[in-house]
């Protein structure tokens, strides 16, 4: 069962590069979800896609841009990338219920990106 | 909007002591209240939930009561193992689709 796969699992950037990771998942999920982690500031959602087709802003979103692919694939992407974005990247996953929303979120490994 | 708020650590015990992990939140409505936990460079998994005021979640020895009355879900484990060792963050969902987490905290077991 792969679950939640995240690609790259490391990437170096200099400031000013563009690059996009990648998310996919196999559980036929609803929703997806970027979040970075910063030392002493937890997980911070960037986007969130309810369903395919939509897309929405999280808390941090500014200096990214994701795409919902089709219903497995989530990707975000760092048009000019800034030192301020060195961050472990995770995506997750998670079905909806009907009531109450309060399914599980599934997550990938993450993806630790420098910029230099 | 919603906030939660976890005691910082890292918390430091040596094997077979009692964890207690502080957790309280602010939120409107009824939320769902979450403890999930992340070991070393992996991402975060689920440890155990609550859904409404008064459930209790339990799993690998770990337990959270919803207490309504003090906005509190504070993780505990009677024993704890040297596989505990982790970083564990609270988080509640209020919405259709957004988690809320908490800043994390660190605790080490020693042997």
């Amino acid at each position: 069962n792969a679950g939640v796969t995240q690609t790259p699992k490391f990437q170096v950037l200099k400031t000013g590069q563009s690059m996009t990771l990648q998310c996919a998942q196999d559980m036929n999920h609803n929703s997806m979800y970027w979040y970075r982690q910063d030392p002493g500031m937890g997980l911070r959602l960037i986007y969130y896609s309810a369903s395919e087709g939509t897309t929405d802003k999280g808390e941090v979103p500014n200096g990214y841009n994701v795409s919902r692919l089709n219903k497995r694939e989530f990707s975000l992407r760092l048009e000019s990338a800034a030192p301020s974005q060195t961050s472990v990247y995770f995506c997750a996953s998670r079905a909806e219920v009907a009531v109450k929303n309060t399914g599980e979120l599934f997550f990938g490994e993450g993806s630790r990106l420098t910029v230099l | 909007g919603n906030s939660v708020t976890q005691m910082e650590g890292p918390v430091t015990l040596s094997e077979e002591a009692f964890l207690t992990i502080n957790c309280t939140y602010t939120a409107t409505g009824y939320p769902s209240l979450f403890w999930y936990v992340q070991y070393p460079g992996e991402g975060l998994q689920l440890l155990l939930k609550a859904t409404k005021a008064d459930d209790k979640g339990s799993n690998k020895g770990f337990e959270a009561t919803y207490r309504k009355e003090t906005t509190s879900f504070h993780l505990e484990k009677g024993s704890v193992q040297v596989s505990d060792s982790a970083v564990y963050f609270c988080a509640l969902t209020g919405g259709y689709s957004t988690l809320t987490f908490g800043k994390g905290t660190m605790l080490l077991v020693s042997p």
